[in-house]
């Protein structure tokens, strides 16, 4: 069965700091891995990562994937309140016609002044 | 921007009634999708849809429920006798492409549904 893991489960830093978030996977046969920032209901996407050491970069985040190692990793720098939420990691598989995507538990940030 | 919208927002219903979840995904998107989230846990898949198909579903999706694509812009999701347990945040997603092209999917803003 497919598992996403995601750490720290929760994390509370001050505007301006600087965070990293992790994400490892064990898929069977991996395609592509998402990041989506989840404030109070829809998970709003964020990145789509398919090639190994490429850095995808929006404003203050940007993310990696290595798929040697199996995990991603998002950071982001100088963060603000807005930054809150809840940020998950998913997998898409190369199973099925569809995508179908396999979520970690996700990891809680809390940005304070 | 183009975006999913999910109705009601939010539903209380007596356990073992019928509940159906309504979505209108992204006009031209093809692939359609169910997720649920129990409070607390994490988001997990029920079922995919294209081509007026079911394309996959998890354990979760089991009798009980169904999926359909009534008309042209609607995608419905029917719990036919709610349980307890089925108390979650249903959420409905579109992609344009499927896994093929590891497609984004777009999620909407959820329907929470509570079964007393």
């Amino acid at each position: 069965e497919d598992k996403v893991v995601q750490s720290p489960l929760s994390l509370v830093v001050h505007e301006g700091d600087t965070v990293t978030l992790n994400c490892s996977y064990e898929v069977t046969n991996f395609r592509s891995l998402l990041w989506y920032k989840q404030e109070k209901k829809a998970p709003t996407f964020l990145f789509m990562l398919t090639s190994s050491g490429i850095e995808k970069k929006s404003g203050r985040l940007s993310s990696i994937l290595d798929k040697k190692e199996l995990f991603s990793i998002l950071n982001i720098t100088a963060t603000q309140t807005g930054d809150s939420a809840v940020y998950l990691c998913a997998e898409i598989s190369n199973t099925g016609t569809a995508s179908k995507l396999t979520f970690g538990t996700g990891t809680r940030l809390q940005v304070t002044l | 921007e183009p975006e999913v919208t999910q109705t009601p927002s939010h539903q209380v219903t007596q356990m073992g009634q019928e509940v159906i979840l309504r979505c209108v995904p992204i006009s031209n998107h093809l692939y359609f999708y169910w997720y649920r989230q129990i409070l607390g846990q994490k988001v997990e898949f029920l079922v995919s849809f294209y081509n007026n198909e079911i394309s996959e579903k998890s354990e979760i999706f089991d009798d009980q429920f169904s999926v359909e694509r009534p008309d042209g812009s609607n995608f419905t999701l029917k719990i036919r006798s709610t349980k307890l347990e089925d108390s979650a945040m249903y959420f409905c997603a579109s992609s344009a492409l499927g896994r093929a092209s590891g497609n984004t999917i777009y999620f909407g803003e959820g329907s929470w549904l509570t079964v007393v």
